[in-house]
């Protein structure tokens, strides 16, 4: 049972323009939310997160949004650049603060072509 | 600051042979984990530890696979006999106490022929 899916395996976009990535959820006890970013040959790097109290965080080009009766969320990648291309991975928590594991979904592929 | 270390980096045995990997997390971070990345899938939480105590291995094969973080610093893993579908990535994560945002090694891509 996948608790986290991310539905599309790849996406490609032009550069300069806006990158989506979407995932869902089905376990409402999730309540923290985190994007990764994973490059060839090396471990997954932390992007973003947000908490289930909150409807959208941004961080300079990065921007989650999270709609809890949708149990959706989204990562907006504005202006896209192909340096942004990676597996962008979901993942879901049980509680912000207590180291609890997380859940990841299957990763989406993302290219931004010159 | 150093990040969390892991080796090797690549690892191919024959099945039924034995094979250990090795982690050493982020000085300070009392939390551990070990990921299995199959290709194409997103890390599954293998074993996580506080310190030196496991906190959660509800999805670690047991009967082949086992873990452990003596002084609750450096940590391996280690799978005997192996099988072709352990064939994945095994990475490690660690964290400062009660948070959540994992910072991952490079990991371990492990092939069984």
């Amino acid at each position: 049972d996948q608790q986290v899916k991310q539905n599309s395996p790849s996406l490609s976009v032009q550069e300069g323009r806006i990158s989506i990535l979407n995932c869902d959820y089905t376990n409402s006890m999730f309540d923290y939310f985190l994007w990764y970013k994973k490059y060839p040959a090396e471990g997954p790097t932390f992007l973003i997160s947000i908490s289930s109290i909150k409807d959208k965080n941004e961080d300079g080009r990065f921007t989650v949004f999270l709609n809890k009766s949708a149990k959706h969320l989204s990562l907006h990648i504005v202006p896209s650049q192909p340096g942004d291309s990676a597996v962008y991975f979901c993942a879901a928590s049980v509680s912000e603060n207590a180291g609890n594991m997380l859940t990841f979904g299957g990763g989406t592929r993302l290219m931004v072509k010159p | 600051e150093a990040g969390v270390a892991q080796s090797p980096r690549y690892k191919i045995i024959e099945k039924r042979q034995s094979v250990a990997f090795w982690c050493n997390p982020i000085s300070g971070h009392a939390t551990l984990y070990w990921y299995q990345q199959i290709l194409g899938q997103g890390p599954k939480l293998l074993i996580q530890f506080q310190n030196n105590g496991v906190v959660d291995d509800s999805q670690l094969p047991k009967d082949r696979f086992s873990a452990e973080r003596l002084k609750g610093v450096d940590s391996t893993l280690k799978i005997q006999p192996a099988k072709l579908e352990d064939s994945a990535v095994y990475l490690c994560a660690s964290t400062l106490f009660g948070n959540t945002e994992a910072f991952f090694g490079q990991g371990t891509r492990l092939t069984v022929v």
